[in-house]
């Protein structure tokens, strides 16, 4: 029944580590994001895919790489991780159409130490 | 340029009193498309509504309440007899036609006493 879900739900790892957060959406969205949600609440995108192709590439270092095998997926690897990578990171879904909704999934929490 | 603007970060009231989250947009485009979003102390992000510039008309839910008035360009949100349950973070977004992206207000934070 989950719409948009996400795994893990928390990641705690060491500095300097590899990572990935996995995100699958049922609603029969074309297109999908990836937020960055820090401490202030302040909630900034990273990227977008519609029907897997990148639409959406805001200023991240690219140790940030996003994937998507097919359109209800879109998983994103971080490689050496740092310490201020630590925040929750929310998958979301749309369909491409003007007025449609983004519907979120319910976050990672990662902690890099 | 798209922007949005919650200038509350926080507000706290007692349960049962009526409380407004104000949220002002900034756009050129004269098809749009506003939301508000919940985020509970759990943590997801949970859609409340959308409306589209076209639309002016209120809206009520319940105990929500929204008035959108373009010549403000304002979106603001009422909660009615607010519960401990409202306690949340709140965000204003916006997307414009023609992009992909939604911009997102800072949210305000909002906090109901027993």
């Amino acid at each position: 029944d989950t719409a948009v879900s996400q795994t893990p739900k928390y990641l705690v790892t060491q500095m300097g580590n590899d990572k990935s957060i996995k995100c699958e959406q049922n609603l029969g969205h074309d297109t999908m994001y990836w937020y960055k949600q820090d401490s202030k609440k302040f909630l900034k995108i990273m990227f977008s895919y519609n029907n897997k192709e990148l639409i959406i590439n805001e200023t991240v270092p690219n140790r940030f790489s996003p994937k998507s095998p097919d359109k209800a997926h879109l998983n994103l690897h971080i490689n050496s991780l740092e310490l201020g990578d630590s925040a929750v990171y929310f998958c979301a879904s749309s369909q491409l159409r003007e007025a449609d909704t983004q519907y979120f999934g319910p976050g990672t929490r990662l902690t890099v130490l | 340029a798209q922007k949005v603007t919650q200038a509350q970060t926080e507000i706290s009231v007692v349960e049962k009193e009526d409380v407004t989250l104000d949220c002002v947009y900034e756009t050129r485009d004269t098809t749009y498309y506003l939301f508000w979003y919940k985020q509970p102390p759990s943590g997801e992000l949970v859609f409340l509504i959308r409306r589209n510039s076209f639309d002016e008309q209120n809206e009520i839910s319940g105990r929500y309440s929204w008035n959108f008035q373009k010549s403000t360009s304002s979106f603001n949100f009422t909660i009615t007899a607010s519960q401990v349950v409202d306690s949340a973070v709140y965000f204003c977004a916006l997307k414009e036609t023609g992009t992909y992206k939604y911009i997102f207000g800072t949210g305000t934070r909002l906090k109901v006493l027993a």
